[in-house]
């Protein structure tokens, strides 16, 4: 079966630090992957997504960026953290588009707070 | 572009009642995919459950089940004999066809759902 991880689960980080999440699916090949954020209270914003190794969509532009170095992995960084970075970053992973769509299989999240 | 509207930002329910959540859509497509996730405390996105566009018939999973007005692009969530598991936000979603295309999966703003015991 098919299993998405990603970490760490909580992280503080002082203004102006790096910052590298990490996913990882199981179980999957080529599988589209995603990056959400989630500010408290509120919906969720598409920020990156990919549907091959290297290839990268930005939804948003801001001081963040992502990486998909192997086929099921994907990373979320940035050279210098706002305070306005802090929320919860999701990441999801569908199917390539054969068969049945059976929606977005998402993380358990991580809770970024910038200090 | 595609929208989806939930127009209740809170509800809440007595335990073992019945709850109904509006989830209402604007799109020109025909065929798409129409999903409702939950967010409980933890913060974990679940599928709840699925409607294909296509089909006339109303999606159901155990308590939970939609009301897909496709013409009126309407899509509401019953949950039946609500439960204090129950508590959590849910999203309403919008898949347009053919999916897994990156950027066409949208989200509603959420419901937050509290069950009273």
């Amino acid at each position: 079966s098919q299993t998405i991880h990603q970490w760490p689960a909580t992280l503080v980080q002082p203004v102006g630090s790096p910052l590298s999440l990490e996913c990882t699916v199981e179980g999957t090949s080529n599988p589209n992957l995603y990056w959400y954020r989630q500010a408290a209270g509120r919906g969720l914003q598409l920020l990156f997504y990919s549907v091959g190794i290297g290839q990268i969509s930005s939804e948003v532009p801001q001081n963040l960026s992502a990486s998909r170095p192997q086929d099921r992995q994907f990373i979320l960084s940035s050279k210098k953290l706002l305070l306005s970075d802090s929320g919860f970053y999701l990441c999801a992973w569908s199917p390539p588009p054969t068969g049945p769509f059976y929606g977005y299989t998402f993380g358990s999240g991580t809770r970024l707070t910038v200090v | 572009a595609q929208t989806v509207t939930q127009s209740q930002p809170e509800m809440s329910v007595q335990e073992a009642e019945t709850v109904t959540l509006s989830c209402t859509y604007d799109t020109s497509e025909n065929n798409y995919y129409l999903f409702w996730y939950k967010q409980p405390p933890s913060r974990q996105m679940i599928l709840v459950i699925r409607q294909e566009a296509y089909k006339q018939q109303n999606a159901t999973e155990n308590r939970f089940s939609v009301n897909f007005q496709k013409a009126a692009k309407s899509f509401s969530l019953k949950i039946s004999d609500s439960q204090l598991g129950d508590t959590a936000m849910y999203f309403c979603a919008f898949m347009k066809l053919p999916p897994n295309t990156g950027n066409q999966f949208y989200f509603g703003t959420g419901t937050s759902l509290t069950v009273i015991p």
